[in-house]
């Protein structure tokens, strides 16, 4: 059965910190990973990634892809209360009956000011 | 418990075809989602049902496409008249909704393909 697991669970930190969230699967027939911004009422997509070791950047915020261990990072740096929300990780999987996504449980994360 | 549980897991109909997919939510969750994902591409918010209040339909692409749900239980989406464009895996997700909290639990999906 395809697995994502996200940690933490939680975070609060203050403006300006820097955070980095984790996702690490199990799956058969990998295909991607992406990353998503949950607020209140759809996720926003972030990045979609398909090799290792290639980083992602947009902004801020910036991921990057470890296939042979399995996992992936999300780092936002200069962190701002706008930047509070959930953060989703799944990953897509290819099985017999076709491509699939797998969620993880996601990340909340808490900015103060 | 029992996580948001969808079906069929896999439905294929030919072009032209209705199809009727199910979403059963969490118990007590109050609010429910329906989503696209097609292949490589970002998720597609489609409705979104809270409590009795009325649905955001604000994401469905045609009126091909529509979606009903009984009180704070199963939801059903509906696409009449398929097209080959409307092959994507749909996932429900339904959510507390509690003041502060919103996160959304999302179920395994139904892959449509559309021959």
């Amino acid at each position: 059965e395809d697995k994502v697991v996200q940690s933490p669970l939680s975070l609060v930190v203050h403006e300006g910190d820097t955070v980095t969230l984790n996702c690490s699967y199990e799956v058969t027939n990998f295909r991607s990973l992406l990353w998503y911004k949950q607020e209140k009422k759809a996720p926003t997509f972030l990045f979609m990634l398909t090799s290792s070791g290639i980083e992602k950047k947009s902004g801020r915020l910036s991921s990057i892809l470890d296939k042979k261990e399995l996992f992936s990072i999300l780092n936002i740096t200069a962190t701002q209360t706008g930047d509070s929300a959930i953060y989703l990780c799944a990953v897509e999987a290819r099985n017999n009956a076709g491509n699939m996504l797998t969620f993880g449980g996601g990340t909340r994360l808490m900015v103060k000011p | 418990g029992a996580g948001v549980s969808q079906s069929p897991s896999n439905k294929v109909t030919e072009k032209g075809k209705d199809v009727e997919l199910r979403c059963d939510p969490i118990s007590g969750h109050t609010a429910l989602y329906w989503y696209r994902q097609r292949l490589g591409q970002g998720l597609e918010f489609l409705i979104y049902f809270q409590g009795n209040s009325a649905p955001d339909k604000s994401g469905l692409p045609s009126d091909r496409f529509s979606a009903e749900r009984t009180g704070e239980s199963v939801s059903t989406l509906t696409i009449q008249r398929t097209q080959q464009e409307d092959s994507a895996v749909y996932l429900c997700a339904s959510s507390p909704w509690l003041a502060g909290a919103y996160e959304q639990y999302f179920g395994p999906g139904t892959r449509l393909t559309v021959t």
